[in-house]
């Protein structure tokens, strides 16, 4: 049972282009969450999605920050116009449905590392 | 809005002796209470988790954590540490947001470093 699968794990991008990191949830997790780290701070919140739909939203940026969970294929985190600032951990992490269940544990990827240069 | 905290940046405990990283948090309602560890350069693993029942909960790698409800707190404990502990610690407790939904809040982390 393979588990959560993140790519590219290390990006690099110069400054004003645009980064996309994927994610593939466990095989019958339907809710997908970002996270951002930055290096030596803490894991921040980004964005709750389930497929086609968009849960939870407060921790992304307003701008230049995107995120998507189509029907078919895997969550999409895109970053336009990128910033030296931008560069970080960037960790998925999916759960079984059931929004009311909160017990339930999230498993993460191995996170995908975005350097700006 | 819910929070957690970990109060320590850093715990430094010599092998062999138990060792202790600490998590309060802050939530309405009932919590939800997550420990995972990251090793360098790696995604997080998840320990072990309080939902109910118990105040001691064992975990992976013979952690286990204490909930106290009255204190708000859930700490991670280990009897005997080992050198392969050493690692970032996150403690993430789960309750409703503003908006409702259901959203995994993590602390800064702590860094457990055991020495041999």
């Amino acid at each position: 049972n393979a588990g959560v699968m993140q790519n590219p794990r290390h990006l690099v991008r110069r400054r004003g282009q645009e980064a996309r990191l994927r994610c593939s949830p466990m095989k019958g997790h339907s809710h997908v969450y970002w996270y951002r780290q930055l290096p030596e701070e803490g894991l921040k919140f980004m964005v709750y999605l389930q497929k086609e739909n968009i849960i939870d939203e407060s921790g992304m940026p307003k701008e230049r920050f995107s995120a998507e969970f189509p029907k078919e294929g895997p969550s999409i985190l895109r970053i336009q116009q990128v910033v030296r600032g931008d560069s970080a951990a960037y960790f998925c992490a999916s759960s079984p449905p059931g929004t009311g269940n909160l017990g339930n544990t999230i498993y993460f990827g191995e996170g995908s590392w975005l350097t700006v240069v | 809005a819910q929070s957690v905290a970990q109060p320590e940046d850093q715990v430094n405990v010599a092998e062999g002796n138990p060792l202790t990283v600490k998590c309060t948090y802050s939530v309405s309602g009932n919590p939800y209470l997550f420990w995972y560890v990251q090793y360098p350069n790696r995604g997080l693993q998840f320990l072990l988790k309080y939902i109910t029942g118990d105040n001691l909960v064992k975990g992976s790698y013979g952690f286990e954590a204490e909930f106290n409800k009255s204190q708000t707190s859930f700490h991670l404990k280990k009897p005997s540490a080992l050198v392969s502990d050493s690692a970032l610690y996150f403690c993430a407790v789960r309750g409703p947001s503003t908006s409702g939904t259901y959203k995994y809040i993590f602390g800064t982390g702590t860094r457990l470093k055991v020495l041999a």
